[in-house]
């Protein structure tokens, strides 16, 4: 598509629930970040894939939290009982490769995210 | 490690002000720097970039340069408008492998007329 696409745009869910986010990211663009920014920080950083494998999941706070991307384009992140203190906006963001200086291809693509709610 | 450290907001302007925004990093190696901006209810989007030393990324009137003597890359705009009211983040690439953009925490400028 034109834009990286996240669905649903906005989510509200109880405590322990189960809840997956969905990534469309950017057609041809092989890596695909997810981050999580809550009220008033900046973007962090939770896990990055590079086709269909996870190249860099430091970011992923507990084993509560989970990113998939089989085919090397839509990713889900899934979060198990989840809690309060995961409400936050989920961002999703695509590039054509990971950060390769001076190729001009270093730039990543954010969708508008998606906003969970932990009631 | 590597860390981006941005002046807290928010700043408020009015409209044909100047505009600094401060932005500092810690970084091992050469980092490719970037600014992104966040208006209301849309995505982040990418503002400008340099990624070596002395280079001055600008766009929509936005300038910054990378500074390694000061590990620095201070957002400037010469005359703000009330279109230029939003979050803005800046961020780095470190040189070496795949590690994914450090933010920092933002600063929300709002632009009165």
């Amino acid at each position: 598509g034109a834009g990286v696409s996240q669905t649903p745009s906005n989510k509200v869910t109880e405590k322990g629930k189960y809840v997956e986010l969905r990534c469309d990211p950017i057609s041809g663009h092989t890596a695909l970040y997810w981050y999580r920014q809550s009220l008033g920080q900046g973007p962090e950083f939770l896990i990055y894939f590079q086709g269909t494998g996870a190249a860099d999941d430091s970011g992923l706070p507990n084993d509560r939290f989970f990113a998939v991307r089989p085919e090397g384009s839509v990713s889900t992140l899934k979060i198990q009982r989840t809690e309060r203190g995961d409400s936050a906006v989920y961002l999703c963001a695509s590039s054509l490769t990971p950060e390769v200086r001076d190729s001009g291809a270093n730039v990543l693509t954010f969708g508008a995210g998606s906003r969970l709610t932990v009631l | 490690g590597n860390s981006v450290t941005q002046m807290e907001g928010p700043v408020t302007l009015s409209e044909e002000a100047f505009l600094t925004i401060n932005c500092t990093y810690t970084a091992t190696g050469y980092p490719s720097l970037f600014w992104y901006v966040q208006y209301p209810g849309e995505g982040l989007q990418l503002l400008l970039k340099a990624t070596k030393a002395d280079d001055k990324g600008s766009n929509k009137g936005f300038e910054a340069t990378y500074r390694k003597e000061t590990t620095s890359f201070h957002l400037e705009k010469g005359s703000v408008q009330v279109s230029d009211s939003a979050v803005y983040f800046c961020a780095l690439s470190p040189y070496s492998g795949n590690t994914p953009l450090v933010f920092g925490k933002g600063t929300r400028l709002s632009v009165i007329a």
